[in-house]
């Protein structure tokens, strides 16, 4: 089976804070991973995708995958109380079209 | 441009009874998956649909089937239904399928009882 796996939490950061959420996949060919955002009693919305290694940055976030290590993160700089929600890891194998998603990290941005 | 839309977005079933959900995608988007939403399971894939073929299924049983039109338009039936499938079911599109981004509906909240 397939997996992707993120520490369900909650991680509690102070308002200003960053945010660092990880999400390990053990299957070696993925090519494709997403980050959403949920927030409670809402559809998943996509903060960043990230198809090579490296770190990829967008406005406060950063994606920083790491293949050899099987590993994806997603830091939240100068993280907001408006960012607390649960965020949602994906991996895409080749070819698949099938999303695997991990059953996420909630996040608390504490003001 | 418009979202994905997805309706109903709340219904209530007994068990046995069947459901059909629908989903309509983004415009120009070709590729429809849907997905189951529990809080102990997370997102989990049911299938994928490309230009009404099915390319890929989850691990779920029989129960759950779909299709998808010449417009794109997604359905998802659930027949005998269980206790069990009470859950957010989540219908997402993206243009072609694998690599890209895909985008939520808002989802349809269905109860068995």
């Amino acid at each position: 089976q397939k997996e992707v796996e993120q520490n369900s939490g909650p991680l509690s950061v102070p308002e200003g804070a960053i945010a660092s959420l990880n999400c390990t996949y053990s299957d070696r060919g993925s090519q494709s991973f997403f980050w959403y955002r949920q927030y409670s009693g809402k559809s998943p919305e996509l903060i960043m995708s990230i198809y090579s290694n490296g770190d990829k940055e967008d406005g406060r976030f950063t994606a920083q995958l790491n293949k050899a290590s099987q590993y994806v993160s997603l830091l939240i700089r100068d993280s907001q109380p408006s960012d607390s929600a649960t965020y949602l890891c994906a991996a895409v194998g080749p070819g698949t079209y099938k999303y695997i998603f991990g059953t996420g990290t909630r996040l608390k941005v504490l003001a | 441009k418009a979202g994905v839309t997805q309706t109903p977005r709340y219904l209530i079933k007994t068990r046995g009874q069947q459901v059909t959900l629908s989903c309509s995608p983004i415009s120009g988007h070709r590729s429809v998956s849907w997905y189951q939403q529990t809080p102990g399971q997370g997102l989990q894939f049911l299938f994928e649909y490309f230009s009404e073929t099915q390319r890929n299924k989850g691990n779920f049983p029989g129960r759950f089937s779909g299709r998808q039109f010449s417009n794109s338009r997604s359905e998802m039936n659930v027949s005998t239904l269980e206790l069990g499938d009470s859950a957010l079911y989540l219908c997402a599109s993206s243009l072609a399928g694998w690599q890209e981004t895909q985008y939520f509906g808002p989802g349809t909240r269905l109860l068995v009882l």
